[in-house]
């Protein structure tokens, strides 16, 4: 059973605050994503990750940047948090390749900047 | 114009009747589609993919693909009211399988 695991339900920073989300996956997939999820919105990619110390670019990486120094763990880090980063913050892994694989989300983290 | 498109609803259906879910994307080279449930407060989980053109069917799921018309729908036969909830449509990118476009989510309400 794929496991997909996030450091915090809930979180309540203040601004210019650095924040850090952290997200490990127990499957052995090359592929991490962050993604923000916003009423109406929808999902949107932050970066994701398809090997370690590799990174690309999603859709909205500003404020943002990410580390992947193992595998199995995959972090966000917003360098000085603003009241726009507020939101529901979720991962995802996949393995890599293939038409067929799909992405595997763990349980989100809801972020409040004050 | 988004990649992926759905209505938001909500859609309202009661319970045993047929929900159908629709979803178009832009990309006429998009060769992968999936479709998510995602509970108030929780995170996506999948249903089912698809990526030939017809139906597949999965239980009470039936998933439509229609290239030509760059259209996939959810069909969710005797809907229960546990089956209320948000379902999001997402496309593999063609040109990088790493990266999916997800669309905005059509929220159904299956009611007793």
């Amino acid at each position: 059973d794929v496991k997909v695991t996030q450091s915090s339900r809930y979180l309540v920073k203040r601004t210019g605050e650095k924040v850090f989300l952290e997200c490990v996956q127990d499957m052995d997939h090359e592929n991490m994503f962050w993604y923000r999820q916003d009423p109406g919105l929808g999902l949107r990619l932050i970066y994701f990750s398809y090997d370690v110390k590799m990174k690309e670019k999603g859709d909205i990486p500003e404020g943002y940047s990410v580390s992947r120094e193992k595998k199995e763990r995959f972090s966000l880090i917003l360098e000085s948090a603003s009241t726009n980063q507020t939101s529901m913050y979720l991962c995802a892994s996949s393995l890599r390749g293939g038409t067929q694989e799909t992405q595997y989300f763990g349980p989100g983290t809801r972020l409040l900047v004050l | 114009q988004k990649e992926v498109e759905q209505n938001s609803g909500p859609l309202s259906v009661p319970e045993g009747a047929i929900a159908s879910l629709n979803c178009t994307y832009s990309d006429r080279g998009s060769q992968s589609f999936f479709w998510y449930r995602q509970y108030s407060g929780k995170s996506p989980e999948l249903i089912m993919f698809i990526y030939s053109n017809g139906d597949k069917e999965d239980g009470r799921f039936t998933a439509q693909l229609n290239k030509a018309s760059q259209y996939v729908s959810l069909l969710i036969r005797d809907s229960q009211p546990s089956d209320s909830a948000t379902y999001l449509c997402a496309v593999r990118n063609p040109y990088n399988f790493n990266k999916f476009y997800f669309g905005s989510g059509t929220k159904l309400n299956v009611k007793p």
